[in-house]
């Protein structure tokens, strides 16, 4: 049972235009959501996060939304560049688990020049 | 410099021969965790650890062992690998009242 779901394996982008990459989630019990971001050989590193208080996050180019009617958060990058080409995954924390988190398939990101 | 630190990187061993892959923190944190990265499925947590002496299953704990004598180390412990244990494996620290966690950076184990 997949609680976090990234439903698009892969998103190409021009560079200099708005890179969207969406993630759903399941459990009501989730009140924290960050987005990481992995380049090849390398461990996931922390991106951005956002809190269930909150619907928008935002740090420099990158924009987290979360819309909880709908359990669904977005992270926007503006403007995308080359260099953000890597996967970014979704996460989610909440409930009894504390300090575990959830994570969505991933989707792999390509900006071209 | 602020690191989790995995040993090895790269590591390919025979169905059924013991194995050990170490994790260390140097950020004091108190909670530490294994996740195995496979194909469609993310990153997925094998075990945690609360504190020294403090473990617990995670959602993929079968076949899988951790320990937990020192702070700063969480290694795991593949007893008799498996074909199906095939992965990329992280650790991960986190600081007490934090969400956001520190990846190591990765172990790829294949078990032929």
């Amino acid at each position: 049972d997949q609680q976090v779901k990234q439903n698009s394996p892969s998103l190409s982008v021009q560079e200099g235009r708005i890179s969207i990459l969406n993630c759903d989630y399941t459990n009501s019990m989730f009140d924290y959501f960050l987005w990481y971001k992995k380049y090849p050989a390398e461990g996931p590193t922390f991106l951005i996060s956002i809190s269930s208080i909150k619907d928008k996050n935002e740090d420099g180019r990158f924009t987290v939304f979360l819309n909880k009617s709908a359990k669904h958060l977005s992270l926007h990058i503006v403007p995308s560049q080359p260099g953000d080409s890597a996967v970014y995954f979704c996460a989610a924390a909440g409930g009894t688990s504390y300090g575990k988190l959830t994570f969505g398939q991933g989707t792999i990101l390509t900006v071209h020049p | 410099e602020a690191q989790v630190t995995q040993n090895p990187r790269y590591l390919i061993t025979v169905t059924g021969k013991k194995l050990t892959v170490t994790c260390s923190q140097n950020m004091n944190h108190e909670y530490m965790s294994w996740y195995r990265q496979d194909p469609g499925l993310g990153l997925r947590q094998i075990y945690y650890s609360m504190n020294v002496e403090v473990t617990d299953k995670g959602d993929v704990p079968e076949g899988y062992k951790v320990s937990r004598k020192e702070k700063r180390n969480f290694p795991l412990i593949l007893e008799s690998p498996s074909p199906n244990q095939t992965s990329l494996y992280f650790c991960a620290s986190t600081q007490t009242g934090n969400t956001e966690a520190f990846f190591g950076q990765g172990t790829r184990l294949t078990v032929v």
